[in-house]
């Protein structure tokens, strides 16, 4: 079975500062992708960033990237120059061939002005 | 905005009552998927339609129901509701069901359910 492992219930970050959140996973299966969405307190889901478990280079979308380290089996995101509109919860799924995502338990962020 | 709609917003219903959430996928999108996020159990996958047909199905309960109609739109269906299913329910779409399951999912905003 596959599991997320977010071990970071809450972060603070000083605007324009980067902050890296923490994700480990845990799969037996060699192929599967990892992503990570946010969620303001309007509930949305915001899909960020994505990486495949064959991808060599690090995934980056803008202001995110992904530090994916497949021997660790993390895959933290890193937030650059953070913003007051990305205080919000974070999420790391995984999704192997069964298509189910499991989500982590979340990451509440908070950017201090 | 994803593309993907949910309706209605918010709901409010009383113990042993059913109701019908409504999904309507991105354009073009043939997989529909329903989660359930509640504050105590955080995200939970529910089932997965693709293209008519359901392809996967987690932790649903067997008084929840889905569809996936031949526009793709897709309705879960919940009865017999309890306190305990008041929650976040969200659905998800995306393109295909691709060989390495590394199809990314796109989120409606969601229908916030709640049982008086």
């Amino acid at each position: 079975a596959q599991k997320i492992t977010q071990t970071q219930p809450g972060m603070f970050v000083q605007e324009k500062e980067a902050v890296t959140l923490d994700c480990t996973y845990d799969t037996s299966d060699q192929s599967y992708g990892l992503f990570w969405y946010k969620q303001p307190s309007s509930g949305e889901m915001i899909f960020l960033i994505y990486q495949g478990s064959y991808d060599e280079q690090n995934a980056t979308e803008g202001r995110y990237s992904l530090n994916f380290q497949k021997a660790r089996k993390s895959a933290n995101l890193v937030i650059s120059a953070s913003q007051l509109g990305d205080s919000a919860m974070y999420f790391c799924a995984i999704v192997v061939r069964t298509y189910k995502y499991i989500f982590g338990t979340g990451t509440r962020l908070k950017v201090l002005a | 905005d994803s593309g993907v709609t949910q309706t209605p917003k918010h709901l409010i219903t009383a113990t042993g009552q059913r109701v019908t959430l409504r999904c309507s996928p991105r354009s073009g999108d043939l997989s529909v998927y329903w989660y359930q996020q509640s504050l105590d159990q955080g995200l939970q996958f529910l089932i997965q339609y693709y293209n008519g047909e359901e392809r996967a199905k987690g932790n649903i309960l067997e008084r929840f129901s889905a569809q996936q109609f031949p526009d793709l739109h897709s309705e879960l269906n919940l009865s017999s509701l309890e306190l305990g299913d008041s929650a976040l329910y969200f659905c998800a779409s995306s393109v295909d069901l691709s060989v390495h399951g590394t199809d990314t999912q796109y989120f409606g905003p969601g229908t916030r359910l709640t049982v008086l």
